[in-house]
């Protein structure tokens, strides 16, 4: 399997900061996403990484370090519409297929 | 960001038919296209991978005999479930690259079987 590892559930109030971790197989390592998924819904692109470092976009981040093999998602100033799955996805060398970890489940309480 | 579109959003069927889900990437030419299912509170599970003019890649665990993909032109895949019984209910979601979108796959809203 690609060992995909990340918190099933993870709870945060509003205006605060949550960072979702994510841990993966490194051997064929092609790019680490995440994605966002509402119950019912397609999943929504938010970030990309391939190089080592961090990926600033509004009050999303999001992190690599491809030599430990780690991952995270940083969301800041949470808002109740934050409440969701993430999916952290690793993309493999062979005709770019993108794999996902279970997902995690953020809720954000008022 | 680019569109991607799947017919139907919901299917009922009975044990034993088959049901053809369709995914078209609706403003760009989508060379490489990908099915996932994925079960209640668990995370997507590709099954395929399927690239235009050629047979599909099937996953470890997959019965493409049972799965059958067909990648017709750069806008429309399909994915039919033959002989579909009630463990195959799930929710199936493609996804799409294009030529020109080297990294990011836009998914499709997801098909909602249910096999009674």
């Amino acid at each position: 399997g690609q060992n995909i590892d990340q918190p099933t559930e993870m709870t945060a109030t509003e205006g605060a900061i949550v960072q979702i971790n994510c841990t993966y197989q490194t051997s064929g390592f092609n790019g680490l996403f995440w994605y966002q998924q509402h119950a019912g819904e397609a999943p929504t692109f938010l970030s990309y990484n391939v190089l080592d470092g961090l990926e600033e976009k509004g009050r999303f981040s999001s992190f690599l370090s491809r030599s430990k093999g780690y991952s995270y998602l940083l969301l800041k100033e949470l808002q109740m519409k934050d409440s969701a799955s993430y999916l952290c996805g690793r993309r493999g060398s062979t005709l770019g297929r993108l794999y996902f970890g279970r997902g995690t489940q953020l809720t954000v309480w008022p | 960001g680019a569109v991607v579109s799947q017919h139907p959003s919901r299917v009922i069927c009975k044990s034993g038919t088959s049901v053809k889900i369709e995914c078209r990437s609706l403003d760009f030419q989508a060379t490489t296209m990908f099915w996932y299912r994925q079960f209640p509170k668990q995370s997507l599970m590709l099954m395929a991978t399927s690239n235009e003019g050629s047979k599909a890649t099937y996953e470890q665990g997959v019965e493409k005999d049972k799965f059958l993909i067909n990648h017709a032109s750069l806008t429309l895949s399909t994915l039919t479930v033959t002989s579909a019984h009630p463990e195959d209910s799930s929710f199936y979601i493609c996804s799409a690259r294009g030529e020109d979108r080297s990294y990011e796959q836009y998914f499709g809203p997801g098909t909602r079987l249910t096999v009674t």
